[in-house]
């Protein structure tokens, strides 16, 4: 069964270092999506993509972050500078079209020191 | 306004018996889809039902049944004949209208007990 996968599973970086998660969303899905779950607290939205641009995002995502497809399979995340506050797990999101189901990747867990 | 409410921030089941996890939602859209989510302790997010505003029947998915209680704001996950595998923290979420996002819950904790 085709699923999402996520690469790092884990990743510790420095304050003020720039990360990039990567997410290989199900290859016919069309809509892409990142969330991120701080430790024992709810699921929170990010950002949504979709046809090569960036269709919703939530006040969290400020310029620090950033979202690229750079290729047919891939679907980045970009933290510029990261931030103690940004150790979170974070989660990429696929759907094959709109108002469908959305399934996640198995997220990479990211620690900032 | 919380637009998920899981007011039940964890729940111990014996093995095999029932559980309801509790669910209510906050939307003015009458078009909107209800979602629950799995995460075990290995900390993955795995899809387990689906309910959309204008269906007519529950939702139901082998083991788990969605209470789809429309008037009242509820979307109660049913686990039947729970086994030791469905310890994890359960998440509602929605999707409103036309709006790409889901916005999720705080999450329920269930503990099965063997």
């Amino acid at each position: 069964e085709p699923e999402v996968t996520q690469t790092p599973s884990h990743q510790v970086t420095q304050m003020g270092q720039e990360v990039i998660l990567r997410c290989v969303p199900i290859s016919n899905h069309l809509y892409f999506y990142w969330y991120r779950q701080i430790l024992g607290q709810k699921v929170e939205f990010l950002v949504s993509f979709y046809n090569n641009e960036i269709s919703e995002k939530s006040e969290i995502f400020d310029d620090q972050f950033s979202v690229e497809r750079p290729d047919g399979s891939n679907f980045t995340l970009k933290i510029r500078s990261t931030k103690l506050e940004d150790s979170a797990m974070y989660f990429c999101a696929s759907e094959k079209g709109a108002e469908e189901t959305q399934y996640f990747g198995p997220g990479t867990r990211l620690l900032v020191l | 306004a919380q637009k998920i409410t899981q007011t039940q921030p964890g729940m111990f089941v014996q093995e095999k018996e029932a559980v309801t996890l509790d669910c209510t939602y906050d939307t003015s859209d009458p078009s909107y889809g209800l979602f629950w989510y799995k995460q075990p302790s290995s900390g993955e997010m795995i899809f387990l039902i689906y309910q959309g505003s204008y269906d007519q029947q529950n939702a139901t998915e082998g083991r788990y049944s969605l209470n789809f209680q429309k008037a009242r704001k509820s979307a109660n996950l049913v686990i039947s004949a729970s086994q030791l595998g469905d310890s994890a923290m359960y998440f509602c979420a929605m999707r409103e209208g036309s709006d790409y996002k889901l916005s999720f819950g705080a999450g329920t904790t269930v503990t099965v007990r063997a």
